[in-house]
C-alpha cells in the first residue's frame, strides 16, 4: 500500500516554513525521506525509526508519530536548495520500500 | 562516494523495439532495483534483484524483464517497447536489508514514438 503524502504541492519564498506529511493505512515501523531535484537522482534525506528521536538534515527536520501512522518533514527558513520532490518511503510486507507520489516544493526568493 | 550510473539520460525508441536500460553499481550492494517514475504515481517498482541471476517481480513488471549476470550490473529489458512505457526509468541499489536505504541512478527518461 503506497503512502500518502500531503499537499501534492507547495510554493514557498525564501526564508518561509512549510511541512510535508507522509500517511501510511498500516502500523509503520519506519519511513525514509528522499529529495530529488530537478533532472536529477532522489537523494536519501534520513530515515525515522520506530520510538527514535527526530531527526535533522541541514535546517529539513523530521519526526515520526506512531499512533497516528505518519512523518511529518519540516522545512525551516527554506532555501532556494530546497526545491524539489520530496518522497517518502515506507517498508511493505516484503520489507522492500513503498514510495509515496512525491510533494513538489518550490522555493522562489 | 557511493554512486549508481544508468547507460542512458535520454533514450528515443520506435515501438516494437527491444530495448535494453543497464545499471551499474560500484559499492558492492547485494541489491538492486528497477522502478518507472510517472506524474502523481511516484516511483513504482518493476523487478527486483537480491543477488547474481536472482529476480523479483515487483508491481508492474508485465512488458518488462531484466537481467544481473555480475553484482554490479543490473539491465531492464523492454521486449517489444510500447507508447505507454514512455516514462522515467530509475535504478537503485541498497545494502543487505531491502528496506536498507537506497542509492538511485540519475535516470533514463524513455520516449516511445
Amino acid at each position: 500500500q503506497q503512502p500518502v503524502q500531503s499537499p501534492q504541492a507547495v510554493i514557498l519564498r525564501e526564508g518561509e516554513d512549510a511541512v510535508i506529511n507522509c500517511s501510511s493505512s498500516k502500523a509503520l515501523y519506519s519511513v525514509h525521506w528522499y529529495r530529488q531535484k530537478h533532472g536529477e537522482a532522489p537523494v536519501f534525506l534520513m530515515i525515522l525509526l520506530k520510538g527514535g528521536e527526530q531527526k535533522g538534515h541541514e535546517k529539513i527536520s523530521a519526526s515520526f508519530n506512531e499512533k497516528k501512522q505518519q512523518s511529518s518533514l519540516y522545512l525551516t527558513a527554506s532555501q532556494l536548495s530546497y526545491s524539489g520532490t520530496y518522497f517518502c518511503g515506507t517498508p511493505r510486507a516484503d520489507y522492500k520500500l513503498s514510495f509515496g507520489a512525491g510533494t513538489t516544493v518550490t522555493v522562489r526568493a | 562516494d557511493v554512486k549508481v550510473t544508468q547507460s542512458s539520460r535520454y533514450l528515443v525508441k520506435r515501438t516494437g523495439e527491444k530495448v535494453f536500460l543497464e545499471c551499474v553499481q560500484d559499492m558492492d550492494h547485494e541489491n538492486m532495483f528497477w522502478y518507472r517514475q510517472d506524474p502523481g504515481l511516484g516511483l513504482r517498482l518493476i523487478y527486483f534483484s537480491y543477488d547474481v541471476k536472482m529476480k523479483e517481480k515487483g508491481d508492474i513488471p508485465e512488458g518488462y524483464s531484466v537481467s544481473r549476470e555480475k553484482k554490479e550490473r543490473f539491465s531492464l529489458i523492454l521486449e517489444s517497447a510500447s507508447t505507454n512505457q514512455t516514462s522515467m526509468y530509475l535504478c537503485a541499489s541498497s545494502p543487505r536489508q531491502v528496506s536498507d536505504t537506497q542509492y538511485f541512478g540519475p535516470g533514463t527518461r524513455l520516449t516511445v514514438l
